[in-house]
């Protein structure tokens, strides 16, 4: 099994649609949740930065960490045709900048 | 803005030759990594340098070299490259005590 878990998709929705991206992870030491964003024959992006459990809101992003759970969530509200990328989730179990875990990603499609 | 720059976007190498790939980042960081990004297998870290001259094993060195003698260039070699070898090969950098990584645009490399 996989340290860290995501459905590779694609996950397909219509513009406009509030999409929820998830990873789930086994171990309960991580901390520290990042997601990226990948665009088709480009590096990833970091979009989001959270630290233990809560939310975070940037814009139209909203990350969600429940460590009870070991489960991680990217809500994308309005999406939009420029949405449709690979999401990559990250985590940490230290912020001394070592090495990441990464999900596989979950590739997603927005339909004009 | 941080920037990763990867020496080439794409390459197509022959078997057994010698390989270099370079990154180059311009934000004083002094984390640099090496992945490789395969479908189904997500991202893999083959090396990690934490300062100049200074490396790190990461999951999978095996057919892998690094280099780093100046902190803004992190290189990777492949001393004999073999077919299994073709990937995609994204660079990364951090500062030394923070997790967000930062990415270049990657290298599709081909061995045939």
């Amino acid at each position: 099994q996989k340290e860290v878990e995501q459905d590779p998709g694609p996950l397909s929705v219509p513009e406009g649609a509030i999409v929820s991206l998830n990873c789930t992870y086994s171990n309960s030491a991580f901390q520290y949740f990042m997601w990226y964003r990948q665009y088709s024959r480009k590096g990833p992006e970091l979009l989001m930065y959270t630290y233990s459990s809560g939310n975070k809101e940037d814009g139209r992003f909203t990350a969600q960490v429940d460590k009870s759970s070991k489960y991680i969530s990217l809500f994308i509200r309005d999406s939009q045709p420029s949405d449709s990328a690979t999401y990559l989730c990250a985590m940490s179990h230290n912020n001394a900048g070592n090495m990441l875990t990464f999900g596989g990603g979950t590739r997603l499609m927005v339909k004009p | 803005d941080v920037k990763v720059t990867q020496s080439s976007r794409y390459l197509v190498k022959r078997t057994g030759e010698k390989v270099f790939l370079e990154c180059v980042q311009d934000m004083d960081h002094e984390n640099m990594f090496w992945y490789r990004q395969d479908p189904g297998l997500g991202l893999r870290l083959i090396y990690f340098s934490y300062d100049v001259k200074m490396k790190e094993k990461g999951d999978i060195p095996e057919g892998y070299s690094v280099s780093r003698e100046k902190k803004e260039r992190f290189s990777l070699i492949l001393e004999s490259a073999s077919t299994n070898q073709t990937s995609m090969y994204l660079c990364a950098s951090s500062l030394l005590d923070r997790n967000e990584q930062y990415f270049g645009p990657g290298t599709r490399l081909t061995v045939t």
